[in-house]
């Protein structure tokens, strides 16, 4: 079965700092994605980054980048320099290929940024 | 380009009443997808639909849940009638292709926020 683990519920940030957020998953597909979604507040969940299975490189959208190791089954999100606003839930996903189609939701971990 | 958009925003009912929800995807997104996220936990797939028709609904508790998608377009989930386990933020996503993609990127609306008393 799919599942993704995200070992940290909570974490601390001075800002202006960098952060990584852990993210392991485990499946047998060869073929997947996986995605960093932010969820406020608010309650939206906002798409941050996606990495392909497939990817060479490391993925990267702005102060974002996904470390992927496939070896280890990991993709953690780092954040640089970290602002207040990036305090929030942050959620790593994943689509598999095949016939279960859904993204799997990790539980998440809970970002809070320092002033 | 407008987002994904869902209403209400909350909603608090009395157990065994029925509630409804609304979800208009992006502009122009083949398939649509409702979660079900309680509170601590990630988002629950409950229902997938591409164009007006369902490809999974695996996880829907079909005795109390329905939804539709007519045209192709906007959708509602209903809950009849509603428990107290039902409690819980509902979110409506949308995406571009199929969903049958390990790139098809999900874009989600700001949810709904059931409180069932």
């Amino acid at each position: 079965a799919q599942k993704i683990t995200q070992t940290q519920p909570g974490m601390f940030v001075q800002e202006k700092e960098a952060v990584t957020l852990d993210c392991t998953y485990d499946t047998s597909d060869q073929s997947y994605g996986l995605f960093w979604y932010k969820q406020p507040s608010s309650g939206e969940m906002i798409f941050l980054i996606y990495q392909g299975s497939y990817d060479e490189q490391n993925a990267t959208e702005g102060r974002y980048s996904l470390n992927f190791q496939k070896a280890r089954k990991s993709a953690n999100l780092v954040i640089s320099a970290s602002q207040l606003g990036d305090s929030a839930m942050y959620f790593c996903a994943m689509r598999h290929s095949g016939s279960a189609r859904q993204l799997t939701f990790g539980s998440g971990t809970q970002l809070t940024v320092l002033p | 380009e407008a987002g994904v958009a869902q209403s209400p925003r909350y909603k608090i009912i009395e157990k065994r009443q029925s509630v409804a929800f609304w979800c208009n995807p992006i502009s122009g997104h083949a398939t649509l997808y409702w979660y079900q996220q309680i509170l601590g936990q990630g988002p629950k797939l409950l229902i997938q639909f591409q164009n007006n028709g369902v490809v999974d609904d695996s996880q829907l508790p079909k005795d109390r849940f329905s939804a539709e998608r007519l045209k192709g377009v906007d959708s509602t989930l209903k809950i009849q009638p509603a428990k107290l386990e039902d409690s819980a933020v509902y979110l409506c996503a949308s995406s571009l292709r199929s969903g049958d993609r390990v790139t098809d990127t999900q874009y989600f609306g700001p949810g709904t926020r059931l409180t069932v008393l």
